[in-house]
């Protein structure tokens, strides 16, 4: 059974890099069916899209985002990252990776609040 | 881009009620439209794909239904663990959520 595990600092100062890691247990990246993506959701506040990656490095972000985004996967350790540049206070949220299959998220992580504030 | 809405925002139902809740797409999204459930403090989990699949392991009181704009979930009859916000959310392109519908215990 796979299972997702999302780490990374909880407290990211204004206007730096939010960086978080989604670590795939119960499987390997290479031989899932899943391809990759992350969701955000603010304290009260409903789900975000923010992209997807597959496991051979295709990428698609979030119009909204795009700019700030970018996301790698590390197959080597089963890993899938994500980045966020110039975060502000309106980036405060829980970040949750997903493993999909045609936009149908399937499994997601337990998620992990980062909260944007100096 | 393809707007989710949700109806009601919010629900309140008694045990054994049978409830509905409707999402309506910006436009045609045939049946590319996924529900999920969320429980506080808990990821979502993933109820009926391609409007009307039930997941595996989700109780058959769960249903889906709707075609092109107009979808609704219905829980035949409330159990104590159905208490929970439901999002809508279409496949049909870049994925999009509703806003989420909070049921809540009369």
């Amino acid at each position: 059974q796979v299972r997702l595990q999302e780490s990374g600092p909880g407290l990211v100062k204004p206007s730096q890099t939010l960086s978080l890691t989604c670590t795939v247990s119960g499987g390997s990246l290479n031989s899932s069916t899943y391809y990759w993506s992350w969701i955000r959701q603010p304290a009260g506040k409903g789900l975000e899209w923010i992209g997807r990656i597959y496991t051979s490095g295709t990428t698609s972000y979030n119009p909204s985002l795009k700019s700030r985004v970018s996301m790698s996967v590390d197959t080597s350790k089963d890993q899938i990252s994500l980045k966020l540049n110039s975060v502000t206070a309106a980036d405060t949220a829980v970040y949750y990776c997903a493993g999909a299959v045609a936009r149908i998220f399937y499994i997601w992580g337990q998620g992990i609040m980062v909260t944007v504030s100096s | 881009d393809i707007q989710m809405t949700q109806s009601p925002t919010s629900l309140s139902a008694s045990l054994g009620d049978r409830v509905t809740i409707t999402c309506r797409a910006s436009q045609s999204i045939s049946t590319y439209l996924n529900w999920y459930q969320q429980k506080p403090g808990k990821a979502p989990k993933l109820l009926i794909y391609a409007a009307s699949s039930l997941h595996s392991g989700v109780p058959s009181r769960f249903s889906g239904s709707g075609f092109g704009t107009d979808f609704t979930l219905t829980i035949s009859s409330l159990q104590p663990e159905d208490f929970a916000t439901y999002y809508c959310q279409q496949s049909y392109s870049t994925s999009a959520f509703g806003q989420g519908t909070r049921l809540e215990m009369k």
